[in-house]
C-alpha cells in the first residue's frame, strides 16, 4: 500500500532563511510521481512542484526545490527565502502512474516570521 | 498551470435539503476528476474518483446515495449532498488531473459547506 509521512506538524522559519518540509513516502511501484501543495489560510490548493520517480534530477521551481533521495523513499521541499506569504500548510502527495488516484500526508503548517 | 473552478464557492442551507458542487475544468479535458472533503485542520480525504460517462467509484466508508456524483463531460463534474445534514458540514474539493502535465492534479478553490 502506498503511504505518504510528514513528521513535522508545525514549522517555524525567519523571514528570508531557507526552510526544509520533510516527506517521506512508502510504495512497492517504480513509476510514481511526487508533488508538493500549499494550502493558504483561504483554502484553494495550490501546485507547487513535481518529481517524477525516473527523474534523475530534483525538480525546481523558482524559490521551492525538491530535495528527492529515491533510495531514502524522502521528497522534501527546500523553500528559500521565505516569504512572509508563505505561511500556509504544505502537503506532500504521490500518485502512482496512470492516472491514478493521488494520496496526500497529514500536512505540515509553516510559520514565517518577520 | 491548468485551472479548475468550483461553483459555489460557499453554501448555506438547512437541514435535509440537497445542495449540488460543480466543478469545471477550464482549459483541459479531464475524464477523470475526484472529489475530497476536508475537516479543519486536517488533510484531505479523498471521498470519490468521477469518471466521464461511467459510474464514479466511491472510497470506502463513503456513502454513494448521500454523495451523488455526475461526471457528464470532460469538463464538468458535479457533487450532489442530499438530504444534507449538520454533519455534512464541511470543505469540499474537487481536482482534476491534466494527463498531458505531469499527470498534475489541479484543484479547485473549494466550497465550503454549513448545514443549519
Amino acid at each position: 500500500a502506498q503511504k505518504i509521512t510528514q513528521t513535522q506538524p508545525g514549522m517555524f522559519v525567519q523571514e528570508k532563511e531557507a526552510v526544509t518540509l520533510d516527506c517521506t513516502y512508502d510504495t512497492s511501484d517504480q513509476s510514481y510521481g511526487l508533488f508538493w501543495y500549499k494550502q493558504p489560510s483561504s483554502g484553494e490548493m495550490i501546485f507547487l512542484i513535481y518529481q517524477g520517480s525516473y527523474d534523475e534530477q530534483n525538480a525546481t521551481e523558482g524559490r521551492y526545490s525538491l530535495n528527492f533521495q529515491k533510495a531514502r523513499k524522502s521528497a522534501n521541499l527546500v523553500i528559500s527565502a521565505s516569504q512572509l506569504g508563505d505561511s500556509a500548510m504544505y502537503f506532500c502527495a504521490m500518485s502512482l502512474t496512470g492516472g491514478f488516484k493521488t494520496i496526500f500526508g497529514a500536512g505540515t503548517r509553516l510559520f514565517v516570521k518577520a | 498551470g491548468a485551472v479548475v473552478s468550483q461553483h459555489p464557492s460557499r453554501v448555506i442551507c438547512k437541514s435535509g435539503t440537497s445542495v449540488k458542487i460543480e466543478c469545471r475544468s477550464l482549459d483541459f479535458q479531464a475524464t477523470t476528476m475526484f472529489w475530497y472533503r476536508q475537516f479543519p485542520k486536517k488533510s484531505l480525504m479523498l471521498m470519490a474518483t468521477s469518471n466521464e460517462g461511467s459510474k464514479a467509484t466511491y472510497e470506502q466508508g463513503v456513502e454513494k446515495d448521500k454523495f451523488l456524483i455526475n461526471h457528464a463531460s470532460l469538463t464538468l463534474s458535479t457533487l450532489t449532498v442530499t438530504s444534507a445534514h449538520p454533519e455534512d458540514s464541511s470543505f469540499y474539493i474537487c481536482s482534476a488531473r491534466d494527463l498531458g502535465f505531469q499527470e498534475t492534479q489541479y484543484f479547485g478553490p473549494g466550497t465550503r459547506l454549513l448545514v443549519l
